[in-house]
């Protein structure tokens, strides 16, 4: 199983809603990644887990709260989100092993609108 | 910043190879070269990767020039199905959680 689920595949939020984005994968891979993608724009990362600890946080708003619960899952929560937050965002999981770097493979994305 | 250059698009009749380009004149020593690419509101997907050597597998070739400066994605007979944006990438050789850093991309259409 060489596969990346996001749940769900579009989501239409106003500025005051919470929610939450999911990706999971049971390759057994322990780094996970979200990226964001405006239109017409290449992905640029937004956090990195290792071993379901946050690793790296590219200085992305508090109101993009990730969450690794366990080694399969990641989520991401939503909350007070502006228009411009209207993107594709994509979760990625690669393995954490020395010999690196190793590909990275991609989930098919949630694109969110924010009304 | 990508440490990247390619060109911003390119066309490619179908059943012909395909070859696209990547500058990469500051690479390190212990830095690989990817390829990715992404078809529309599809998440990227990974092609080869290369240090030194040239590289083949089931989807494309990759060439590196000797001083490293410079690659090559061959498509060897490209279908409408390969047009996508092609990201080259250049990453360090690290344990597993080395982000990706996308540059612009080449969009590649494979005409019929």
């Amino acid at each position: 199983d060489t596969e990346v689920t996001q749940t769900p595949k579009h989501l239409v939020m106003g500025m005051t809603n919470k929610k939450s984005l999911k990706c999971e994968q049971h390759m057994g891979h322990r780094a996970m990644y979200w990226y964001k993608q405006k239109a017409k724009k290449p992905p640029e990362l937004m956090f990195v887990y290792s071993y379901e600890k946050l690793s790296i946080n590219e200085s992305v708003p508090s109101r993009f709260s990730p969450e690794c619960p366990n080694s399969s899952l990641l989520n991401l929560h939503l909350h007070a989100l502006q228009p411009e937050d209207s993107a594709l965002y994509l979760c990625a999981s690669s393995p954490q092993l020395a010999g690196g770097p190793h590909e990275q493979y991609f989930g098919p994305g949630t694109r969110l609108t924010v009304t | 910043d990508a440490k990247t250059t390619q060109p911003p698009s390119m066309d490619c009749a179908e059943g012909r190879a395909a070859n696209l380009p990547c500058n990469h004149s500051t690479i390190s020593g212990n830095e690989y070269v990817y390829w990715y690419r992404q078809i529309h509101s599809q998440g990227p997907q990974y092609i080869i990767h290369g240090l030194k050597n040239n590289e083949t597998n089931e989807m494309a070739s990759l060439i590196i020039t000797e001083d490293r400066k410079s690659s090559t994605l061959i498509l060897p007979h490209a279908t409408l199905r390969d047009t996508a944006v092609y990201y080259c990438i250049v990453r360090v050789a690290s344990s597993g959680n080395t982000p990706l850093v996308f540059g612009k991309g080449t969009r590649l259409s494979v005409i019929a």
